[in-house]
Protein backbone atom coordinates (compact mmCIF):
# COMPACT_ATOMS: atom_id res chain seq x y z
CA UNK A 1 0.00 0.00 0.00
CA UNK A 2 1.97 3.11 -1.51
CA UNK A 3 -1.06 5.29 -0.32
CA UNK A 4 -1.74 8.70 1.22
CA UNK A 5 -4.76 9.69 1.96
CA UNK A 6 -6.26 13.18 2.97
CA UNK A 7 -9.16 14.45 4.43
CA UNK A 8 -10.73 16.01 3.30
CA UNK A 9 -10.72 16.92 0.07
CA UNK A 10 -12.14 20.50 0.03
CA UNK A 11 -12.84 22.57 2.55
CA UNK A 12 -14.17 26.24 2.58
CA UNK A 13 -13.90 28.47 6.41
CA UNK A 14 -14.57 31.77 7.27
CA UNK A 15 -11.53 33.83 8.93
CA UNK A 16 -13.07 32.98 12.53
CA UNK A 17 -13.15 29.50 12.17
CA UNK A 18 -10.92 26.51 13.66
CA UNK A 19 -10.92 23.49 11.37
CA UNK A 20 -7.86 20.46 10.92
CA UNK A 21 -6.77 18.76 7.93
CA UNK A 22 -5.69 15.15 8.13
CA UNK A 23 -3.38 12.62 6.30
CA UNK A 24 -2.48 9.37 7.07
CA UNK A 25 -0.08 6.76 5.65
CA UNK A 26 0.19 2.95 6.62
CA UNK A 27 3.54 2.21 4.68
CA UNK A 28 5.56 2.58 7.98
CA UNK A 29 7.27 5.79 6.81
CA UNK A 30 8.73 8.31 9.41
CA UNK A 31 8.86 11.12 8.09
CA UNK A 32 5.79 13.10 6.98
CA UNK A 33 5.57 16.81 5.42
CA UNK A 34 2.68 19.59 4.80
CA UNK A 35 3.02 21.51 1.71
CA UNK A 36 1.29 24.24 0.52
CA UNK A 37 1.12 24.96 -3.25
CA UNK A 38 -0.92 28.13 -5.01
CA UNK A 39 -1.84 28.32 -8.39
CA UNK A 40 1.36 27.79 -10.77
CA UNK A 41 3.94 27.99 -8.12
CA UNK A 42 5.69 25.05 -6.93
CA UNK A 43 4.91 22.88 -3.54
CA UNK A 44 6.42 25.35 -0.64
CA UNK A 45 7.17 23.12 2.34
CA UNK A 46 5.45 23.93 5.74
CA UNK A 47 6.39 21.44 8.00
CA UNK A 48 8.93 18.43 8.47
CA UNK A 49 8.46 15.79 11.30
CA UNK A 50 10.87 12.89 11.74
CA UNK A 51 10.16 10.14 13.89
CA UNK A 52 6.94 12.08 15.31
CA UNK A 53 8.96 15.15 16.26
CA UNK A 54 8.75 18.54 14.30
CA UNK A 55 11.95 18.96 12.72
CA UNK A 56 11.47 21.69 10.51
CA UNK A 57 8.85 24.31 10.78
CA UNK A 58 9.16 27.06 7.73
CA UNK A 59 8.52 29.99 9.74
CA UNK A 60 4.97 29.31 9.20
CA UNK A 61 2.15 31.84 10.62
CA UNK A 62 1.38 30.27 14.21
CA UNK A 63 -2.11 30.09 12.74
CA UNK A 64 -1.22 27.04 11.44
CA UNK A 65 -0.39 24.37 13.88
CA UNK A 66 0.89 20.69 12.69
CA UNK A 67 0.40 17.68 15.55
CA UNK A 68 1.40 14.27 14.93
CA UNK A 69 0.13 11.94 17.32
CA UNK A 70 1.00 9.22 15.84
CA UNK A 71 3.94 7.60 13.37
CA UNK A 72 0.93 7.19 10.70
CA UNK A 73 -0.99 10.11 11.19
CA UNK A 74 -0.35 14.06 10.58
CA UNK A 75 -2.83 16.57 11.48
CA UNK A 76 -2.82 20.66 10.69
CA UNK A 77 -4.99 23.08 12.89
CA UNK A 78 -5.86 25.54 11.10
CA UNK A 79 -7.27 28.95 13.14
CA UNK A 80 -7.77 32.67 11.96
CA UNK A 81 -7.19 32.20 8.40
CA UNK A 82 -6.59 34.89 5.82
CA UNK A 83 -8.16 34.73 2.42
CA UNK A 84 -4.49 34.89 1.32
CA UNK A 85 -4.30 31.15 2.68
CA UNK A 86 -6.12 30.11 0.29
CA UNK A 87 -4.86 27.13 -1.67
CA UNK A 88 -3.68 23.33 -1.76
CA UNK A 89 -2.30 21.75 1.07
CA UNK A 90 -0.27 18.73 0.35
CA UNK A 91 0.99 16.05 2.73
CA UNK A 92 3.56 13.48 2.07
CA UNK A 93 5.35 10.93 3.40
CA UNK A 94 8.76 9.03 3.01
CA UNK A 95 11.05 6.44 4.37
CA UNK A 96 13.87 8.05 5.84
CA UNK A 97 15.16 11.96 4.92
CA UNK A 98 14.09 13.43 2.09
CA UNK A 99 16.60 12.17 -0.05
CA UNK A 100 14.21 9.19 -0.42
CA UNK A 101 11.04 9.01 -2.49
CA UNK A 102 8.29 11.37 -1.12
CA UNK A 103 4.43 9.60 -1.42
CA UNK A 104 1.93 12.19 -1.59
CA UNK A 105 -1.15 12.78 -1.04
CA UNK A 106 -4.12 14.13 -3.40
CA UNK A 107 -4.31 17.65 -0.72
CA UNK A 108 -7.06 19.28 0.52
CA UNK A 109 -7.86 22.39 -1.46
CA UNK A 110 -8.89 25.33 1.12
CA UNK A 111 -10.60 28.44 0.46
CA UNK A 112 -10.96 30.67 2.88
CA UNK A 113 -13.48 33.49 3.19
CA UNK B 1 16.50 30.45 -1.96
CA UNK B 2 17.47 28.14 -4.33
CA UNK B 3 16.97 28.81 -8.24
CA UNK B 4 15.57 25.15 -9.85
CA UNK B 5 14.79 26.50 -13.43
CA UNK B 6 12.22 23.93 -15.62
CA UNK B 7 11.71 25.18 -19.03
CA UNK B 8 9.50 25.31 -21.15
CA UNK B 9 6.77 26.07 -18.54
CA UNK B 10 4.51 24.60 -20.84
CA UNK B 11 4.24 22.71 -23.90
CA UNK B 12 1.53 21.23 -26.21
CA UNK B 13 2.49 17.79 -27.92
CA UNK B 14 1.24 16.10 -30.96
CA UNK B 15 -0.05 12.41 -30.14
CA UNK B 16 2.91 9.92 -30.99
CA UNK B 17 5.26 12.84 -30.74
CA UNK B 18 8.40 12.67 -28.76
CA UNK B 19 9.48 15.67 -26.42
CA UNK B 20 11.96 16.70 -23.41
CA UNK B 21 12.39 19.55 -21.03
CA UNK B 22 14.68 20.50 -18.73
CA UNK B 23 15.29 21.29 -15.20
CA UNK B 24 18.42 22.95 -14.23
CA UNK B 25 19.51 23.57 -10.51
CA UNK B 26 22.83 24.73 -8.75
CA UNK B 27 24.96 21.96 -8.34
CA UNK B 28 26.95 22.96 -5.25
CA UNK B 29 26.68 20.64 -2.11
CA UNK B 30 23.63 18.43 -4.58
CA UNK B 31 22.45 15.14 -3.45
CA UNK B 32 19.80 13.84 -5.36
CA UNK B 33 17.33 14.60 -8.33
CA UNK B 34 13.69 13.98 -8.04
CA UNK B 35 11.18 14.07 -10.92
CA UNK B 36 7.58 13.83 -9.99
CA UNK B 37 4.63 13.82 -12.82
CA UNK B 38 1.55 15.55 -11.41
CA UNK B 39 -1.76 14.84 -13.11
CA UNK B 40 -4.67 16.58 -12.55
CA UNK B 41 -6.88 16.25 -9.52
CA UNK B 42 -4.22 13.48 -8.50
CA UNK B 43 -1.69 13.35 -5.86
CA UNK B 44 2.31 13.64 -7.54
CA UNK B 45 3.72 10.54 -8.31
CA UNK B 46 7.30 10.05 -7.72
CA UNK B 47 9.21 9.05 -11.42
CA UNK B 48 13.13 8.79 -10.57
CA UNK B 49 15.15 9.74 -7.90
CA UNK B 50 19.03 10.11 -9.42
CA UNK B 51 22.01 10.69 -7.35
CA UNK B 52 25.14 9.85 -9.81
CA UNK B 53 26.61 11.91 -12.89
CA UNK B 54 25.41 10.84 -15.90
CA UNK B 55 22.51 8.36 -14.77
CA UNK B 56 20.01 7.56 -16.48
CA UNK B 57 16.70 6.26 -15.49
CA UNK B 58 13.65 4.93 -17.44
CA UNK B 59 10.20 3.87 -16.93
CA UNK B 60 8.21 2.62 -19.83
CA UNK B 61 8.14 5.87 -22.60
CA UNK B 62 9.60 8.05 -19.70
CA UNK B 63 13.49 8.69 -19.41
CA UNK B 64 15.85 11.35 -17.87
CA UNK B 65 19.38 11.75 -17.70
CA UNK B 66 21.63 14.00 -14.71
CA UNK B 67 24.24 15.64 -15.52
CA UNK B 68 25.37 17.06 -11.64
CA UNK B 69 28.74 18.75 -12.75
CA UNK B 70 26.61 21.68 -15.01
CA UNK B 71 23.53 21.30 -12.85
CA UNK B 72 20.55 19.96 -15.38
CA UNK B 73 18.80 17.02 -15.93
CA UNK B 74 16.64 15.98 -18.97
CA UNK B 75 13.31 14.23 -19.09
CA UNK B 76 12.44 12.51 -22.37
CA UNK B 77 8.79 11.40 -23.17
CA UNK B 78 8.61 8.72 -26.52
CA UNK B 79 5.98 8.62 -28.39
CA UNK B 80 3.41 10.91 -26.15
CA UNK B 81 -0.22 9.78 -25.14
CA UNK B 82 -2.38 11.65 -24.24
CA UNK B 83 -2.34 10.10 -20.62
CA UNK B 84 1.27 11.68 -20.82
CA UNK B 85 -0.48 14.86 -19.98
CA UNK B 86 0.57 16.30 -16.76
CA UNK B 87 2.94 18.55 -14.99
CA UNK B 88 6.56 17.16 -14.51
CA UNK B 89 7.77 18.59 -11.22
CA UNK B 90 12.03 18.21 -10.54
CA UNK B 91 13.26 18.92 -7.14
CA UNK B 92 16.90 18.71 -6.30
CA UNK B 93 17.84 17.68 -2.56
CA UNK B 94 20.74 19.39 -0.94
CA UNK B 95 21.50 17.29 2.51
CA UNK B 96 19.02 19.62 4.43
CA UNK B 97 15.56 17.55 4.57
CA UNK B 98 13.95 19.45 1.83
CA UNK B 99 13.38 19.37 -1.41
CA UNK B 100 13.69 22.35 -3.79
CA UNK B 101 10.60 21.99 -6.21
CA UNK B 102 10.70 24.15 -9.75
CA UNK B 103 7.66 25.69 -11.09
CA UNK B 104 7.25 22.23 -13.75
CA UNK B 105 6.79 21.91 -16.65
CA UNK B 106 3.12 21.66 -18.06
CA UNK B 107 2.88 18.95 -21.20
CA UNK B 108 -0.76 18.59 -22.92
CA UNK B 109 -1.20 15.86 -25.43
CA UNK B 110 -3.35 16.48 -28.47
CA UNK B 111 -5.08 13.30 -29.35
Amino acid sequence: DTEVTQTPKHLVMGMTNKKSLKCEQHMGHRAMYWYKQKAKKPPELMFVYSYEKLSINESVPSRFSPECPNSSLLNLHLHALQPEDSALYLCASSQGPAQETQYFGPGTRLLVL
Amino acid sequence: ILNVEQSPQSLHVQEGDSTNFTCSFPSSNFYALHWYRWETAKSPEALFVMTLNGDEKKKGRISATLNTKEGYSYLYIKGSQPEDSATYLCAPYYGNNRLAFGKGNQVVVIP
